[in-house]
């Protein structure tokens, strides 16, 4: 089975703390983003990612690929109650599968004012 | 720009009856896909169609059915809904070298 672990499963903090979602896997993977769902809502594409080391910048969150491109981190610095969401990471294989992505399970964040 | 759009949005069934949930795009993209989403299996792929008249199963298939006649549309079928099928249903389109996908708003269907 392909998976994508996401870590924690849910985060409750306080507004202007650090945070940092781990995304692992035991699979290389040719790119991988991430997304936030807000309530209600459909995931939003935040970033994507396709170079072992790669480091993208989002305002005050920050994207890193591994360098063996199985594991991925998103670090939000001084979170704001405008950041809560479910963040997702997926996968997408080198070969392509139909388009198809394997989906983390989602990590469930709170920000609290 | 619209991009994705789902309908209804909203939905409630009777156990038995045949819903279809409908799903268009505004762009051109090849992929589409449909997901459920639900508390704690997170996205469980259905059905995805890489173009026109092109479909194959997913993840969990069980139970539904896809047509795609046209690039832009993508409408699955519950042809005997179960209460097991209570979820939120999200569209998606992609396209591209990194499978960069696309959501719709989503629709909540109830089956009683």
């Amino acid at each position: 089975t392909q998976l994508l672990e996401q870590s924690p499963q849910f985060l409750s903090i306080q507004e202007g703390e650090n945070l940092t979602v781990y995304c692992n896997s035991s699979s290389v993977f040719s790119s991988l983003q991430w997304y936030r769902q807000e309530p209600g809502e459909g995931p939003v594409l935040l970033v994507t990612v396709v170079t072992g080391g790669e480091v993208k910048k989002l305002k005050r969150l920050t994207f890193q690929f591994g360098d063996a491109r199985k594991d991925s981190s998103l670090h939000i610095t001084a979170a704001q109650p405008g950041d809560t969401g479910l963040y997702l990471c997926a996968g997408a294989y080198r070969y392509n599968q139909g388009g198809k992505l394997i989906f983390g399970q989602g990590t469930e964040l709170s920000v609290k004012p | 720009d619209a991009g994705i759009t789902q309908s209804p949005r909203y939905k409630i069934t009777e156990t038995g009856r045949q819903v279809t949930l409908m799903c268009h795009q505004t762009w051109s993209h090849s992929y589409m896909f449909w997901y459920r989403q639900d508390l704690g299996h997170g996205l469980r792929l259905i059905y995805y169609s890489a173009a026109a008249d092109i479909t194959d199963k997913g993840e969990v298939p069980d139970g539904y059915v896809v047509s795609r006649s046209k690039t832009e549309n993508f409408p699955l079928t519950l042809e005997s809904a179960t209460r097991s099928q209570t979820s939120v249903y999200f569209c998606a389109a992609g396209q591209g070298a990194y499978n960069e996908q696309f959501f719709g708003p989503g629709t909540r269907l109830t089956v009683l």
